[in-house]
């Protein structure tokens, strides 16, 4: 069965610390998706990355990076030099490929607050 | 500009009172979705629609009812809302399963007294 972990349910940073968020997954399949999404306070979901599971590279976007390894199932997100800004409930997300519904499932979501 | 609507934004409505959120797409996408986000359990899958007049249960799809008429619609139903609907709702749009993101609309915040 497919599951999402997040096991850090609030973290909280003062500004311009880095800070990293946990997302372990579980899925039968070989090919899969994964999936981070970011929802500030205003409540809209926003899309941050899709990266598919033959891809483990590395993948930096400005302060924002992800690590992808496979053997531990694992799909971390490190925001580099936090800011205010990035105060919000991140979402990281599975679709496998055995889903033909396109349904990702979700974890809990991760409060992340950045104080100045 | 790809878009995916949802009315109303918020709502508050008492038990019994039969409502429709309403969700629209302009990507001609034939995936769509409904979620509802509750505190602590993150998003969970209420419907999904593969195509019109194709909709079928995701995972928590007691008390809500679908239709998919035409393409670019996809309403959820409360036929008879109570206190255990009250909840975030999210539709989403999809070209295709393992074709790239989920496009959710702003979700509508529902309140059932």
């Amino acid at each position: 069965a497919q599951k999402v972990t997040q096991a850090q349910t609030e973290i909280s940073v003062v500004e311009k610390e880095d800070v990293t968020l946990d997302c372990v997954y579980e899925t039968r399949d070989t090919t899969y998706y994964l999936f981070w999404y970011k929802q500030p306070p205003s409540g809209e979901l926003v899309f941050l990355i899709r990266r598919n599971s033959f891809d483990e590279q590395n993948e930096i976007s400005g302060r924002y990076s992800w690590n992808f390894q496979k053997s531990t199932s694992s799909f971390n997100f490190t925001i580099t030099a936090s800011q205010v800004v990035d105060s919000a409930v991140y979402f990281c997300a599975l679709e496998d490929r055995g889903s033909t519904l396109g349904r990702l499932y979700f974890g809990r979501g991760t409060q992340l607050t950045v104080w100045p | 500009e790809a878009q995916v609507t949802q009315n109303p934004r918020y709502l508050i409505t008492v038990t019994g009172k039969k409502l429709t959120v309403t969700c629209s797409q302009n990507m001609n996408h034939e995936y769509m979705s409904w979620y509802r986000q509750d505190p602590g359990l993150g998003l969970r899958q209420i419907y999904y629609s593969m195509n019109v007049e194709v909709t079928d249960k995701g995972d928590v799809p007691e008390g809500y009812k679908v239709s998919r008429k035409e393409k670019r619609n996809f309403p959820l139903i409360l036929e008879s809302p109570s206190p255990n609907q009250t909840s975030l709702y999210f539709c989403a749009s999809h070209r295709g399963a393992n074709t790239g993101e989920l496009f959710f609309g702003e979700g509508s915040r529902l309140t059932v007294l």
